[in-house]
């Protein structure tokens, strides 16, 4: 089993809609969570920590569920520039950063 | 301008010759790691050192190993190259100590191996 699975997709949504992505993680000694995105042919790069609380920046809001495990991104009023994968992340410390093979994003005009 | 660096954008290499990729960050990170990348598995854990002359396994350190004689730079070496191996390889670096810390990436590094 992996340690972080999300579902590959591809979503294919239209401009302005809600899409939300889901990522489980199997090592409860995670201590810290990311988003990162990336671009077609680029290195990936952070989108959002993930705190316990949830957080939100912009159109972008993350949750987290230590009890099951469970990482969420919710993605309001896409755009044409968030087509991308979104790679769910994880580390135990700074030691050992596991990336999930991401959810890849179609937005459409 | 936080960077981190990788010799060679695209590496074209024969079958069992010896394959040296180097990646250089200049942000003092301890932390840095080398991950290949493939379609549908995502990015893979190859090796990751936590400091100089330190070296820990990742997931899929089989036909690869790692030096880190500087804090700057992290090399990971295929001893003998094989198809397999063909991939694209990422190289970040990460600091230590607070929680919540990002990972920044290299451009990559696209290995063909023939």
């Amino acid at each position: 089993r992996k340690e972080v699975e999300q579902d590959p997709g591809p979503f294919n949504v239209p401009e302005g809609a809600t899409v939300a992505f889901n990522c489980t993680y199997s090592n409860s000694a995670s201590q810290s969570f990311f988003w990162y995105r990336q671009d077609c042919r680029k290195e990936p790069k952070l989108l959002m920590s993930v705190y316990s609380s949830g957080n939100e920046d912009g159109r972008f809001t993350a949750q987290l569920n230590r009890a099951s495990q469970y990482i969420s991104l919710l993605i309001r009023d896409s755009k044409l520039s968030d087509s991308a994968t979104y790679l769910c992340v994880t580390d135990t410390g700074g030691f050992k950063t596991i990336f999930g093979a991401g959810t890849r994003l179609f937005v459409k005009a | 301008d936080v960077k981190v660096t990788q010799s060679s954008r695209y590496l074209v290499k024969r079958t069992g010759e010896k394959v040296f990729l180097e990646c250089v960050q200049d942000m003092d990170h301890e932390n840095m790691f080398w991950y290949r990348q493939d379609p549908g598995l995502g990015l893979r854990l190859i090796y990751f050192s936590y400091d100089v002359k330190m070296k820990e396994k990742g997931d899929i350190p089989e036909g690869y190993s790692v030096s880190r004689e500087k804090k700057e730079r992290f090399s990971l070496i295929l001893e003998s190259a094989s198809t397999n191996q063909t991939s694209m390889y990422l190289c970040a670096s990460r600091s230590t100590g607070l929680m919540n810390t990002e990972a920044f990436f290299g451009q990559g590094t696209r290995l063909t191996v023939v």
